[in-house]
């Protein structure tokens, strides 16, 4: 099984409907994040959360929310889903001590095309 | 804060050939530099990381980048192509008690030619 999971992998939705996106990992890792990635644009954070009781906005906040049910669950809502919302959707983990500190570990992906 | 520059969005080397990714960052306080990269349908995978040890850093596969501070570059190179190479490349910044946020470069897709 992959370190950090993702689901659903593919979604196809309709503008107004509320999506969520769901991220879970067996590392370990108290530090997880959202990301969106734009061809041409690379990627852009949406929210992280150091802990369960912490949780704060990346660069591109607007239009989604987050849940950390518990350490390994992190999840993504777009509570209105629009047009613009179309991107692949990243969620990552980290762990700031040992030989892994600064690395992110990325879950493969969550393709989201609203229409 | 911190941004990262990648000069070209495509790059295409020939089977054998010397591979070099450009990176450009930008920091106010002394940053750590990370190449990622992403197969197709797939997560990004690091290849490499500086931390403020050794400039020169060897990663996976091959790849190696040196931090020059004079220059602000952290470029990616690899002596000799290989058609698994082919991917899209992504390089990022973080600041030291940053929490690990990481800023991308907009990436450069690397293709690979017999």
């Amino acid at each position: 099984d992959a370190d950090v999971t993702q689901t659903p992998r593919n979604r196809i939705t309709k503008t107004g409907k509320r999506i969520m996106l769901e991220c879970s990992q067996t590392k370990g890792h108290d530090r997880m994040y959202w990301y969106r990635q734009d061809p041409g644009l690379g990627l852009r954070l949406i929210y992280y959360s150091f802990d369960v009781k912490d949780i704060n906005k990346g660069e591109i906040s607007d239009g989604y929310s987050v849940s950390r049910q518990a350490q390994a669950k992190f999840s993504l809502s777009l509570e209105s889903a629009i047009p613009n919302q179309t991107a692949l959707y990243f969620c990552a983990t980290s762990d700031p001590r040992g030989s892994g500190a600064n690395v992110l570990t990325f879950g493969a992906g969550s393709r989201l095309t609203v229409l | 804060a911190q941004s990262v520059t990648q000069l070209g969005s495509h790059v295409s080397v020939s089977e054998g050939a010397l591979v070099l990714l450009r990176c450009n960052y930008s920091s106010s306080v002394p940053p750590y530099l990370f190449w990622y990269v992403q197969y197709p349908n797939q997560g990004l995978q690091l290849l490499l990381k500086y931390t403020s040890a050794a400039t020169l850093v060897k990663g996976i596969n091959g790849f190696e980048a040196e931090f020059k501070k004079s220059e602000t570059s952290f470029h990616l190179t690899k002596p000799s192509a290989h058609m698994s190479d082919a991917a899209e490349y992504f390089c990022a910044v973080s600041v030291p008690g940053g929490g690990n946020k990481l800023t991308f470069g907009t990436g450069t897709q690397l293709k690979v030619e017999l």
